[in-house]
């Protein structure tokens, strides 16, 4: 059984562009959670998705967007990229939202801002 | 607003040595996860503990959780160097998908 796969694994964009990170979840799976790791705030939850509707959302500025699609698969979107957007972004997927579920991460996109 | 504090932040250990992990949160919830997270990898699921006295053991791992006091514990033994990795606590309050993270900790086992 595949994992959760996340792609671009590794990118560099430069101040004031923007990008478009793509996760795929474990077959099956309808809720995907999007999390932003620095090494100075740590694990942050940036927004959750179920069946193509969003159902949380992090404390986050309005540059940072998702969307999920009728296949499950999911997108975040960072426009107007500062510096501080450097980070590791995570995916998660579980087969519900029920929050008795684990939860299954995958490898990451980690975004450079220059 | 939901607080999740790890402690310590830092451990380091000789191979052979008991210790434990605490993880405290500051709302009531009975849903805690363990997670651990080698340099530049992803996360990995340890344990998912879903009730008051919930306790799960995986190899020299073992996790428990008491809701009445918000805490959970994750207790190493016998540690040996495969064991070096960063471990975070997680707890869920909104019925899936959010998680509020702890800051990690650091473990080195050193032989």
């Amino acid at each position: 059984k595949a994992g959760v796969t996340q792609t671009p694994r590794y990118l560099i964009k430069t101040r004031g562009q923007q990008v478009t990170l793509s996760c795929s979840p474990i077959s099956g799976h309808r809720s995907v959670s999007w999390y932003q790791q620095t090494p100075g705030q740590g694990l942050q939850f940036l927004f959750e998705y179920f069946s193509e509707t969003q159902r949380n959302k992090g404390n986050f500025p309005g540059r940072f967007s998702g969307r999920q699609f009728s296949n499950s698969r999911s997108e975040m979107n960072v426009s107007t990229l500062e510096l501080g957007d450097s980070a590791l972004y995570l995916c998660a997927s579980s087969p519900l939202p029920t929050g008795s579920e684990e939860l299954f991460f995958g490898e990451g996109s980690r975004l450079t801002v220059l | 607003e939901l607080k999740v504090e790890q402690n310590p932040l830092f451990l380091s250990m000789q191979e052979g040595k008991n210790y434990t992990i605490y993880c405290n949160y500051s709302t009531t919830s009975d849903r805690l996860y363990w997670y651990r997270q080698d340099p530049g990898k992803s996360l990995e699921s340890l344990f998912v503990l879903l009730s008051n006295g919930a306790v799960k053991q995986e190899g020299r791992l073992m996790a428990s959780l008491d809701t009445k006091a918000r805490l959970s514990t994750l207790h190493i033994t016998a540690a040996v160097h495969d064991l070096s990795a960063t471990y975070f606590c997680a707890v869920d309050i909104y019925q899936g998908g959010k998680l509020i993270f702890g800051q990690g900790t650091e473990l080195s086992v050193k032989p």
